[in-house]
């Protein structure tokens, strides 16, 4: 079974500094690598999804993760947050060609001007 | 596009009822959608997968006699929590995988249900 470890519970930024948030992951087999974002009171948005391909992936909203099958991360990263950015978000990994999501705990960002 | 409601969005029920809820794919056709449990600052924790025109999937652990889905059309799956109890008192979420369409789950609003 695949896991999924979010790091950072919390993380609190400046509005315009750049924010990384971390996952780490636990498989034994091939998996496709998901970060999503829930603001308040709304239903979950995919931000970006990593199935194949180059280890760089681009989303939307200016973030964007990176594959990292050696240390089994996939970090999201946005370089300039506003304060529109504070949500939760979850990092979720599915095993290749199965289409359930394992989630991870979740990292509230709170963007303060 | 690629919208998903759930209805009620809110509701109480008291203890030994029953409550149904539903999860529609308002502008796309969805052979696959999947029900989720959300406790208060935690994760998503998958209880089942409900495919349409047949019985649902359920994850290990959650009791499918209780929880109870019928996925009866392309657009629409219910959940009815059934002899509810003030455990069961949590965010309800679903989601829906698009047919044909990208290897993406489209999430509803969810629904907050407590059991008194």
């Amino acid at each position: 079974a695949q896991s999924v470890t979010q790091l950072d519970s919390q993380v609190p930024v400046f509005e315009e500094a750049p924010v990384e948030l971390r996952c780490n992951y636990s498989s034994s087999v091939s998996v496709y690598l998901f970060w999503y974002v829930q603001y308040p009171n709304q239903g979950l948005q995919l931000l970006l999804k990593y199935l194949s391909g180059s280890i760089l992936v681009k989303g939307i909203n200016g973030f964007e993760a990176e594959f990292n099958k050696s240390q089994t991360s996939f970090h999201l990263r946005k370089p300039s947050v506003h304060i529109s950015d504070t949500a939760e978000y979850f990092c979720a990994v599915s095993v290749t060609g199965d289409y359930k999501l394992s989630f991870g705990a979740g990292t509230t960002v709170t963007v303060r001007a | 596009g690629a919208v998903v409601s759930q209805h009620p969005s809110w509701v109480i029920c008291k203890s030994g009822t029953s409550v149904k809820i539903e999860c529609r794919s308002l502008d796309f056709q969805a052979t696959t959608m999947f029900w989720y449990r959300q406790f208060p600052k935690q994760s998503l924790m998958l209880m089942a997968t409900s495919n349409e025109g047949s019985k649902a999937t359920y994850e290990q652990g959650v009791e499918k006699d209780k929880f109870l889905i019928n996925h009866a059309s392309l657009t629409l799956s219910t959940l009815t929590v059934t002899s509810a109890h003030p455990e069961d008192s949590s965010f309800y979420i679903c989601s829906a995988l698009p047919t044909p369409g990208p290897y993406e789950q489209y999430f509803g609003p969810g629904t907050r249900l407590t059991v008194t």
